[in-house]
């Protein structure tokens, strides 16, 4: 257990709906980063949050947006949902934005109709 | 564009000792990490190179060759439970004055009786 924590667990939506999924940082860690995991494929960066501000983005279209709070947990929202969005979404927090070791959440499981 | 290749699947028995190789193509370099997800987990951290040489931790040890854009994963004294994926992932600037992490498609480990 990483003390990561995200909701929620599974989420079903049809396509051109939007989605907002949610994370808890670690204690003590300040910079929250979120992926998108397809079945058998790795983890894509989509941006990475550091005290409330974006602090970095992947090849994701602008309807993937997010927020940060000042307790420093992390919303990822989703618009237009598209059946491709059909994917595991990991958040993951570090201590400081060019930290290697990240701790992982457990994810969402989003599946698009 | 950034890149990260290695294997899709390696099998090795009980016991035995693997490598895993990944080669990375990134504009810029901060170091090489490398996880470990078992199926319907999260990714977990499990070392970090930024300086070519091997970093040892209990039976993971972990390369790196700056040079040759190579590193790879040791798993020694294989057991059941090192059964899964393993990614080698690379830091780069985000663009934005933060980073970002570029995982690779991950290699599936089969350890066998």
């Amino acid at each position: 257990e990483t003390g990561v924590t995200q909701s929620p667990t599974h989420l079903i939506k049809t396509r051109g709906q939007q989605v907002t999924l949610r994370c808890s940082s670690q204690s003590g860690h300040n910079t929250v980063s979120w992926y998108q995991q397809a079945l058998g494929q790795g983890p894509q960066f989509i941006f990475q949050y550091y005290r409330e501000e974006e602090n970095g983005r992947g090849n994701f279209p602008p309807r993937f947006s997010g927020l940060q709070f000042p307790n420093y947990s992390s919303e990822l929202n989703v618009n237009a949902l598209e059946l491709d969005d059909s994917a595991l979404y990991l958040c993951a927090s570090s201590r400081k934005t060019d930290s290697n070791e990240q701790f992982f959440g457990p994810g969402t499981r989003l599946t698009v109709l | 564009g950034q890149s990260l290749e290695q294997p899709s699947e390696v099998t090795a028995v009980e016991g035995a000792i693997v490598q895993i190789n990944c080669t990375y193509q990134t504009s810029g370099f901060y170091g090489l990490s490398w996880y470990q997800q078992h199926d319907g987990g999260a990714p977990t951290f499990l070392s970090y190179n930024a300086l070519d040489g091997l970093e040892e931790t209990g039976r993971f040890s972990s390369f790196l060759s700056r040079s040759d854009s190579y590193g790879y994963l040791l798993l020694q004294e294989l057991q059941m439970k090192d059964s899964a994926s393993y990614f080698c992932a690379v830091r780069e600037e985000g663009g934005t004055g933060g980073f970002k992490t570029i995982f690779g498609a991950g290699t599936r480990l089969f350890v066998k009786a």
